[in-house]
């Protein structure tokens, strides 16, 4: 298995434009989970979704952001327009579902590292 | 809201010495993960704790979460080179409706000099 693939790895941009971070989950996944991560504030939950459907976004900064899951294997957090405090590494996780077996745990992907200038 | 507090922040031992992060949450926990974030990395899943009182061990790892299942720790006896990054916990709150949501403590950065 790849495990969780997130496109593009970095991304630099200017102030004002429109950025669109990608994410495939785990085949079989239910859950897919975008994070924010920076020094400031650490890692903190944007948004996930079970199934496709948004369950909880209330970790979503403003109506800049926005994310899609339009089916099973691919996930869209787009900014837009996109602004200098929104630099930092984002990440998808992806979680199976809950099994007598499974810990539940988060497969996490690479990470986007994302600049805006 | 739920808050998962962590400490120390940052972390720096000799090569062999003992290291021990610590966890805090407002709430009660159903469950705590750990997770392990090597530098330019992305967290990695360890652990998940979900019993009061119950401690695992992987190895040189040992994990306990607390009697009132709001506190965890993680000590590692004797680190090497390669327990170098951030430790993370993460709890999953009690609350309906948050099965899926961790909460994840503000790591502790551990350096092993040499």
């Amino acid at each position: 298995d790849a495990g969780v693939i997130q496109s593009p790895r970095h991304e630099v941009t200017e102030m004002g434009q429109e950025v669109t971070l990608r994410c495939k989950p785990i085949s079989g996944h239910d859950y897919l989970f975008w994070y924010r991560q920076t020094m400031m504030r650490g890692l903190e939950l944007l948004i996930y979704f079970n199934n496709n459907v948004p369950i909880d976004d209330s970790g979503m900064p403003e109506d800049r952001f926005s994310a899609k899951m339009p089916n099973a294997s691919f996930s869209t957090l787009k900014i837009q327009p996109s602004e200098p405090r929104d630099s930092a590494v984002y990440f998808c996780a992806s979680s199976p579902r809950r099994t007598e077996s499974s810990y539940n745990e988060q497969f996490f992907g690479p990470g986007t590292r994302l600049t805006v200038l | 809201g739920q808050q998962v507090m962590q400490i120390p922040q940052y972390q720096h031992v000799q090569e062999g010495e003992d290291f021990t992060t610590y966890c805090n949450s407002s709430t009660t926990l159903s469950n705590i993960q750990w997770y392990k974030q090597r530098p330019g990395g992305h967290p990695v899943f360890l652990i998940q704790l979900v019993k009061s009182g119950e401690v695992k061990k992987q190895k040189r790892l040992t994990f306990q979460f607390g009697e009132a299942k709001k506190n965890s720790s993680l000590h590692i006896t004797a680190t090497q080179t390669t327990d170098v990054g951030t430790y993370f916990c993460a709890g999953r709150s009690t609350r309906r409706g948050s099965a899926r949501q961790l909460t994840f403590g503000s790591g502790t950065q551990l350096t092993v000099l040499p």
